[in-house]
Protein backbone atom coordinates (compact mmCIF):
# COMPACT_ATOMS: atom_id res chain seq x y z
CA UNK A 1 0.00 0.00 0.00
CA UNK A 2 1.11 3.83 -0.91
CA UNK A 3 2.47 5.24 2.15
CA UNK A 4 3.82 9.04 3.15
CA UNK A 5 7.36 8.79 4.22
CA UNK A 6 9.27 11.64 6.23
CA UNK A 7 13.02 12.32 6.26
CA UNK A 8 14.88 12.34 8.03
CA UNK A 9 13.53 10.57 11.16
CA UNK A 10 14.91 12.87 14.04
CA UNK A 11 16.44 16.18 13.77
CA UNK A 12 18.79 17.65 16.02
CA UNK A 13 19.48 21.71 15.66
CA UNK A 14 21.41 24.25 17.38
CA UNK A 15 18.76 27.33 17.87
CA UNK A 16 18.69 29.74 15.75
CA UNK A 17 19.56 27.68 12.65
CA UNK A 18 17.39 26.85 9.57
CA UNK A 19 16.01 23.41 9.20
CA UNK A 20 14.44 21.84 6.46
CA UNK A 21 12.15 18.79 6.71
CA UNK A 22 11.24 16.52 3.78
CA UNK A 23 8.15 14.33 3.18
CA UNK A 24 7.43 12.76 -0.27
CA UNK A 25 3.48 12.22 -0.45
CA UNK A 26 1.37 9.72 -1.99
CA UNK A 27 1.98 9.93 -5.73
CA UNK A 28 -1.75 10.52 -6.74
CA UNK A 29 -2.46 12.84 -4.00
CA UNK A 30 -2.98 16.19 -4.27
CA UNK A 31 -3.56 17.87 -0.81
CA UNK A 32 -0.68 18.29 1.56
CA UNK A 33 -0.74 18.85 4.73
CA UNK A 34 1.59 19.50 7.80
CA UNK A 35 1.20 18.83 11.40
CA UNK A 36 3.16 19.08 14.43
CA UNK A 37 2.66 17.45 18.02
CA UNK A 38 4.64 18.63 20.74
CA UNK A 39 5.13 16.26 23.64
CA UNK A 40 2.24 15.74 25.67
CA UNK A 41 0.02 17.74 23.65
CA UNK A 42 -2.26 17.36 21.03
CA UNK A 43 -1.95 16.49 17.36
CA UNK A 44 -2.12 20.50 15.60
CA UNK A 45 -2.59 21.85 12.39
CA UNK A 46 -0.01 23.68 10.56
CA UNK A 47 -0.73 24.31 6.89
CA UNK A 48 -2.43 22.73 3.53
CA UNK A 49 -1.75 22.96 0.15
CA UNK A 50 -3.12 22.64 -2.87
CA UNK A 51 -1.93 23.36 -6.32
CA UNK A 52 1.27 24.68 -5.87
CA UNK A 53 -0.03 27.47 -2.68
CA UNK A 54 -0.95 27.71 0.85
CA UNK A 55 -4.93 27.25 1.13
CA UNK A 56 -4.96 27.82 4.80
CA UNK A 57 -2.33 28.19 7.83
CA UNK A 58 -2.75 28.15 11.49
CA UNK A 59 -1.74 30.66 13.86
CA UNK A 60 1.32 28.75 14.63
CA UNK A 61 2.35 28.98 10.64
CA UNK A 62 4.12 32.64 11.50
CA UNK A 63 6.48 33.85 9.02
CA UNK A 64 9.77 31.56 9.91
CA UNK A 65 7.52 29.18 8.56
CA UNK A 66 7.37 28.66 4.53
CA UNK A 67 6.42 25.32 2.54
CA UNK A 68 7.14 23.93 -0.72
CA UNK A 69 6.90 21.62 -3.85
CA UNK A 70 10.13 21.82 -5.46
CA UNK A 71 9.32 18.96 -7.72
CA UNK A 72 7.00 16.46 -8.41
CA UNK A 73 7.52 14.82 -5.25
CA UNK A 74 9.03 16.49 -2.61
CA UNK A 75 6.86 18.27 -0.51
CA UNK A 76 8.84 20.43 2.06
CA UNK A 77 8.62 22.31 5.27
CA UNK A 78 11.20 24.94 6.51
CA UNK A 79 12.02 27.01 9.72
CA UNK A 80 14.05 30.03 8.32
CA UNK A 81 15.14 30.24 12.24
CA UNK A 82 14.69 27.75 14.99
CA UNK A 83 13.01 28.19 18.26
CA UNK A 84 13.20 26.04 21.34
CA UNK A 85 9.68 25.78 21.59
CA UNK A 86 9.98 24.49 18.07
CA UNK A 87 10.84 21.15 19.27
CA UNK A 88 8.21 18.51 18.65
CA UNK A 89 7.11 16.00 15.69
CA UNK A 90 6.12 16.66 13.08
CA UNK A 91 3.75 15.31 10.73
CA UNK A 92 2.99 15.25 6.84
CA UNK A 93 -0.04 14.20 5.51
CA UNK A 94 -1.61 14.31 1.91
CA UNK A 95 -5.32 13.00 0.39
CA UNK A 96 -6.29 12.62 -2.79
CA UNK A 97 -8.94 15.21 -2.70
CA UNK A 98 -10.17 17.54 -0.48
CA UNK A 99 -13.71 17.53 1.83
CA UNK A 100 -14.30 14.25 3.55
CA UNK A 101 -11.49 12.39 2.31
CA UNK A 102 -9.07 11.01 4.80
CA UNK A 103 -5.30 12.32 5.10
CA UNK A 104 -2.73 9.35 4.97
CA UNK A 105 0.16 10.55 7.42
CA UNK A 106 3.68 9.68 7.74
CA UNK A 107 5.59 8.51 10.60
CA UNK A 108 6.69 12.04 11.24
CA UNK A 109 10.06 13.99 11.71
CA UNK A 110 11.49 14.68 15.18
CA UNK A 111 12.74 18.18 15.47
CA UNK A 112 14.73 18.55 18.88
CA UNK A 113 15.91 22.18 19.07
CA UNK A 114 19.01 22.33 20.97
CA UNK B 1 -14.82 26.72 14.43
CA UNK B 2 -14.85 23.00 15.25
CA UNK B 3 -13.86 20.99 18.26
CA UNK B 4 -13.64 17.34 20.11
CA UNK B 5 -13.21 16.27 23.09
CA UNK B 6 -11.87 13.12 24.19
CA UNK B 7 -13.40 11.96 27.66
CA UNK B 8 -10.35 9.78 29.67
CA UNK B 9 -6.67 10.18 28.64
CA UNK B 10 -6.04 6.24 29.69
CA UNK B 11 -8.15 3.81 29.58
CA UNK B 12 -7.51 0.32 30.99
CA UNK B 13 -9.18 -2.70 29.74
CA UNK B 14 -9.13 -6.49 30.10
CA UNK B 15 -7.89 -8.22 26.81
CA UNK B 16 -11.39 -10.15 25.66
CA UNK B 17 -13.27 -6.72 26.79
CA UNK B 18 -15.20 -4.03 25.36
CA UNK B 19 -13.64 -1.30 24.18
CA UNK B 20 -15.56 1.80 24.76
CA UNK B 21 -13.40 5.25 23.68
CA UNK B 22 -15.60 8.33 23.69
CA UNK B 23 -15.45 11.79 21.44
CA UNK B 24 -17.88 14.47 21.19
CA UNK B 25 -17.76 16.89 18.29
CA UNK B 26 -18.33 20.76 18.10
CA UNK B 27 -19.41 21.70 14.55
CA UNK B 28 -21.36 24.41 13.22
CA UNK B 29 -21.18 22.83 10.06
CA UNK B 30 -21.91 18.79 9.25
CA UNK B 31 -19.15 17.52 10.33
CA UNK B 32 -16.72 15.14 8.75
CA UNK B 33 -14.91 13.05 11.89
CA UNK B 34 -12.44 10.15 11.30
CA UNK B 35 -10.40 7.95 14.33
CA UNK B 36 -6.64 7.96 14.00
CA UNK B 37 -4.39 5.27 15.74
CA UNK B 38 -0.75 6.21 17.07
CA UNK B 39 1.72 2.83 17.69
CA UNK B 40 4.82 4.03 19.54
CA UNK B 41 7.26 5.66 17.22
CA UNK B 42 4.60 5.49 14.54
CA UNK B 43 2.34 8.45 12.59
CA UNK B 44 -1.37 8.65 12.75
CA UNK B 45 -3.23 5.73 10.94
CA UNK B 46 -6.70 5.71 9.74
CA UNK B 47 -8.98 3.66 11.56
CA UNK B 48 -12.57 4.95 10.23
CA UNK B 49 -14.15 7.90 9.09
CA UNK B 50 -17.74 9.10 9.08
CA UNK B 51 -18.74 11.42 5.92
CA UNK B 52 -22.37 11.21 6.14
CA UNK B 53 -23.23 8.40 4.25
CA UNK B 54 -24.23 6.16 7.43
CA UNK B 55 -24.11 6.42 10.97
CA UNK B 56 -22.52 3.20 11.74
CA UNK B 57 -18.81 3.05 10.26
CA UNK B 58 -16.78 0.43 10.39
CA UNK B 59 -12.97 0.93 10.23
CA UNK B 60 -10.13 -2.08 10.48
CA UNK B 61 -8.64 -4.36 13.09
CA UNK B 62 -12.65 -4.49 14.46
CA UNK B 63 -13.29 -1.70 15.39
CA UNK B 64 -16.68 0.54 14.36
CA UNK B 65 -17.54 3.52 15.76
CA UNK B 66 -21.53 4.98 15.78
CA UNK B 67 -22.24 8.68 14.39
CA UNK B 68 -25.18 10.50 16.90
CA UNK B 69 -25.96 13.66 16.21
CA UNK B 70 -28.60 13.95 19.11
CA UNK B 71 -25.45 13.20 21.23
CA UNK B 72 -23.05 14.77 18.95
CA UNK B 73 -20.83 11.76 19.88
CA UNK B 74 -18.65 9.65 17.75
CA UNK B 75 -17.40 6.97 20.39
CA UNK B 76 -15.15 4.37 19.30
CA UNK B 77 -16.06 0.25 20.05
CA UNK B 78 -14.36 -2.67 19.63
CA UNK B 79 -16.39 -5.66 20.84
CA UNK B 80 -13.08 -7.61 22.10
CA UNK B 81 -10.13 -5.65 23.21
CA UNK B 82 -6.51 -7.59 21.64
CA UNK B 83 -3.02 -6.84 23.30
CA UNK B 84 -2.17 -5.65 20.12
CA UNK B 85 -5.10 -2.74 20.27
CA UNK B 86 -2.67 -1.19 22.79
CA UNK B 87 -1.80 2.26 21.00
CA UNK B 88 -3.16 5.65 21.58
CA UNK B 89 -6.50 7.17 19.61
CA UNK B 90 -7.08 10.16 18.33
CA UNK B 91 -10.27 11.67 17.57
CA UNK B 92 -10.72 14.57 14.34
CA UNK B 93 -13.03 16.61 12.72
CA UNK B 94 -12.77 17.98 9.94
CA UNK B 95 -15.33 20.51 7.81
CA UNK B 96 -14.94 22.11 4.27
CA UNK B 97 -13.04 24.77 3.76
CA UNK B 98 -12.85 27.22 1.46
CA UNK B 99 -9.40 26.20 0.26
CA UNK B 100 -11.02 22.70 -0.76
CA UNK B 101 -8.71 20.98 1.77
CA UNK B 102 -10.10 19.59 5.36
CA UNK B 103 -8.16 21.11 8.18
CA UNK B 104 -8.19 18.58 11.17
CA UNK B 105 -8.38 19.44 14.54
CA UNK B 106 -7.21 16.70 17.16
CA UNK B 107 -8.83 15.43 19.99
CA UNK B 108 -6.10 15.15 23.14
CA UNK B 109 -5.92 11.36 22.61
CA UNK B 110 -6.85 8.44 24.54
CA UNK B 111 -4.03 5.48 25.55
CA UNK B 112 -5.43 2.55 25.47
CA UNK B 113 -4.04 -0.25 27.94
CA UNK B 114 -4.93 -3.90 27.55
CA UNK B 115 -3.95 -6.03 30.04
CA UNK B 116 -3.88 -9.85 30.68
Amino acid sequence: EPEVTQTPSHQVTQMGQEVILRCVPISNHLYFYWYRQILGQKVEFLVSFYNNEISEKSEIFDDQFSVERPDGSNFTLKIRSTKLEDSAMYFCASSERGGNQPQHFGDGTRLSIL
Amino acid sequence: AQSVTQLGSHVSVSEGALVLLRCNYSSSVPPYLFWYVQYPNQGLQLLLKYTSAATLVKGINGFEAEFKKSETSFHLTKPSAHMSDAAEYFCAVSGYTTGGGNKLTFGTGTQLKVEL
